[in-house]
């Protein structure tokens, strides 16, 4: 059973408008959650992350939005370029030290 | 400069064989994960080990093997009995014991079958 969903395999945006990555969990005891970039052939990188304590964390062009009452998160990249075209993956830890991932969205930024 | 390294990049399978894969990490992290990434999904938890000389079984572990004795080496090895190893496995690292854990990734190994 799947317990971090990304609902949206691809999505397409224009270079300079928001990119918006939704992330759906089940499980309420998650204690922190990250969000990765992947690249084609590589290992996934870090991006940020928020503690289910919070509900925004901020990091340049980067933003986190978390609501628990609907668990539900969102990633917004403002403004998006090029460079950003990769899958993106949202993951929560905590639940018997597991990290859990969700499926991945494709993110195309446009030029 | 620290890191994760997995070796090999590209690796090759005859039917029958067992293959093992490498990683080394050298972040002084306690514990070390091994995922498999399949096209189009998501990263699926084969073995996980949170301290030397102890490992779990993860969602897919079946077909598979793993040892940690040593803290900066967690090798898998893909057994003739996993029977769809085509895949590209994925090496990590985190702290371990924290309650803000953070997952570090090696570079992948891409594993076909001949």
């Amino acid at each position: 059973d799947q317990q971090v969903k990304q609902n949206s395999p691809s999505l397409s945006v224009q270079e300079g408008r928001i990119s918006i990555l939704n992330c759906d969990y089940t499980n309420s005891m998650f204690d922190y959650f990250l969000w990765y970039k992947k690249y084609p052939a590589e290992g996934p990188t870090f991006l940020i992350s928020i503690s289910s304590i919070k509900d925004k964390n901020e990091d340049g062009r980067f933003t986190v939005f978390l609501n628990k009452s609907a668990k539900h998160l969102s990633l917004h990249i403002v403004p998006s370029q090029p460079g950003d075209s990769a899958v993106y993956f949202c993951a929560a830890w905590g639940h018997g030290n597991q990290f859990y991932f969700g499926t991945g969205t494709s993110l195309t930024v446009i030029p | 400069d620290g890191g994760i390294t997995q070796s090999p990049k590209y690796l090759f399978r005859k039917e029958g064989q067992n293959v093992t894969l490498s990683c080394e990490q050298n972040l002084n992290h306690d514990a070390m994960y091994w995922y498999r990434q399949d096209p189009g999904q998501g990263l699926r938890l084969i073995y996980y080990s949170q301290i030397v000389n102890d490992f779990q079984k993860g969602d897919i572990a079946e077909g598979y093997s793993v040892s940690r004795e040593k803290k900066e080496s967690f090798p898998l090895t893909v057994t003739s009995a996993q029977k769809n190893p085509t895949a590209f496995y994925l090496c990590a690292s985190s702290i371990g014991g924290t309650t803000n854990e953070k997952l570090f990734f090696g570079s992948g190994t891409q594993l076909s079958v001949l």
